[in-house]
């Protein structure tokens, strides 16, 4: 079946450092990639996609490209802030009409100032 | 507009005692899916509807899990006789037909 497997956690960077997140994935198809993120006693909100290869999605200064070559959705940032402190998950959806997406384990960022 | 709600957002309950958890989806929204925030398991899809209909309930973890949704909107996840096991967050999501799909804030259950 489809899973995502993705970079352990914790990950602890200073201000201003370059943020990278791997993600693999094994699916069947031509699912689409997706990069959710939860902030503290937040919900699950969308932080950017991609539903074909070689796409790039972006998002408040995060970008991942869809690469189906390596079965990678990496997460990068240039320079992450304090506020960017939060668990980060990829996900796929097979798409196949049933979008029922399949998560990675979550790997929890801290940032320090 | 308004997002996807979910209540209660806490439940606290008894070993065996039944519980009854319900999301309200973005208006407009065909398709819902239910899944489950575990520390042991991580987020588990569980079930998935398309209008009224379930084509996939596979996610279920066993036969004391149901849920319906009516009118195309309103749905209820039920567990019967919990156990200490189901303790998780339950969220629900909701998407229109592109497959992006946003989440309520979840309903925290804890099984005694």
């Amino acid at each position: 079946g489809d899973s995502v497997t993705q970079m352990e956690g914790p990950v602890t960077l200073s201000e201003e450092a370059f943020l990278t997140i791997n993600c693999t994935y094994t699916a069947t198809g031509y699912p689409s990639l997706f990069w959710y993120v939860q902030y503290p006693g937040e919900g699950l909100q969308l932080l950017l996609k991609a539903t074909k290869a070689d796409d790039k999605g972006s998002n408040k200064g995060f970008e991942a490209t869809y690469r189906k070559e390596t079965t990678s959705f990496h997460l990068e940032k240039g320079s992450v802030q304090v506020s960017d402190s939060a668990v980060y998950f990829c996900a796929l959806s097979p798409g196949l009409g049933n979008e029922k997406l399949t998560f990675g384990t979550g790997t929890r960022l801290t940032i320090i100032p | 507009g308004a997002g996807v709600s979910q209540s209660p957002s806490n439940k606290v309950t008894e070993k065996g005692k039944d519980v009854e958890l319900r999301c309200d989806p973005i208006s407009g929204h065909t398709a819902l899916y239910w899944y489950r925030q575990s520390l042991g398991q991580g987020l588990e899809f569980l079930i998935y509807f398309q209008g009224n209909s379930a084509p996939d309930k596979s996610g279920l973890p066993s036969d004391r899990f149901s849920a319906e949704r009516t009118g195309g909107s309103v749905s209820t996840l039920t567990i019967q006789r919990t156990q200490q096991e189901d303790s998780a967050v339950y969220l629900c999501a909701s998407s229109p037909t592109t497959p992006t799909q946003y989440f309520g804030p979840g309903t925290r259950l804890t099984v005694l």
